[in-house]
């Protein structure tokens, strides 16, 4: 595809339930972002890929929050045990070197009850 | 600890000029500045590095002076489309770390009237 991708764009879940977020990449891009936006907030950064090599996780607030990305490409941020506090838009960006443009995908909201 | 962005709000008349400041308390390697419209995703507008240099895009430019630990980015002869939310996002301090591993200010809203 043309940007990024994200899926499901929408995801209402309750306490308690685990939730998987899925990212494709712009293909041929090395390094792939996770941020966290809040409403009416910037971005907040999570974790990072270059390639299947996860470089830095010093963002995920907790250790129910869990990250990969096994072929260097499509990446998902898994969430264990959900809370109301993990209700947020989760962004996925992608760029092709670990310095530069970032570009942002259409982020997946979560709601949690 | 997250930058500072000022003014949080600014409406201008379209062909007026704006400058949005970016403030931080630590040492910076890089700034980078985004604009977001209501319910898309952060746009890239530019990224300044240590050095002092200003880049331009557009009617849009930047600078960063390093020394202050500030970063202002200038819209001059605003058109309606700059209206959006504009985030400046800081890297650093040093290269080894200044990747897009970026502190994101609050944000600094924009609306450009005809």
């Amino acid at each position: 595809g043309a940007g990024v991708s994200q899926s499901p764009r929408y995801k209402v879940t309750k306490r308690g339930q685990d939730v998987a977020l899925r990212c494709d990449p712009i293909s041929g891009h090395v390094s792939l972002y996770w941020y966290r936006q809040a409403l009416g907030q910037g971005p907040e950064f999570l974790t990072y890929f270059n390639y299947e090599a996860q470089q830095d996780k010093s963002g995920l607030p907790n250790d129910r929050f869990s990250a990969e990305r096994p072929e260097g490409s499509i990446s998902t941020l898994t969430i264990q045990r959900t809370e109301q506090r993990d209700s947020a838009m989760y962004r996925c960006a992608s760029s092709p070197r670990e310095t530069g443009e970032l570009f942002f995908g259409e982020g997946s909201r979560l709601t949690v009850l | 600890q997250q930058p500072v962005q000022s003014p949080q709000a600014v409406i201008l008349r379209e062909g007026e000029d704006a400058v949005i400041n970016c403030s931080s308390s630590k040492a910076l390697y890089s700034v980078h500045w985004y604009r977001q419209k209501h319910g898309e995703a952060p746009v890239f507008l530019m990224i300044l590095l240590k050095g002092g240099e200003q880049k331009g895009h557009e009617k849009i430019s930047a600078s960063f002076n390093e020394k202050k630990q500030q970063s202002s980015l200038y819209l001059t002869a605003s058109q309606l489309s700059y209206s959006g939310t504009y985030f400046c996002g800081t890297g650093g301090p040093s290269p080894n770390n200044a990747g897009n591993m970026l502190t994101f200010g609050g944000g600094t809203r924009l609306m450009v009237k005809p």
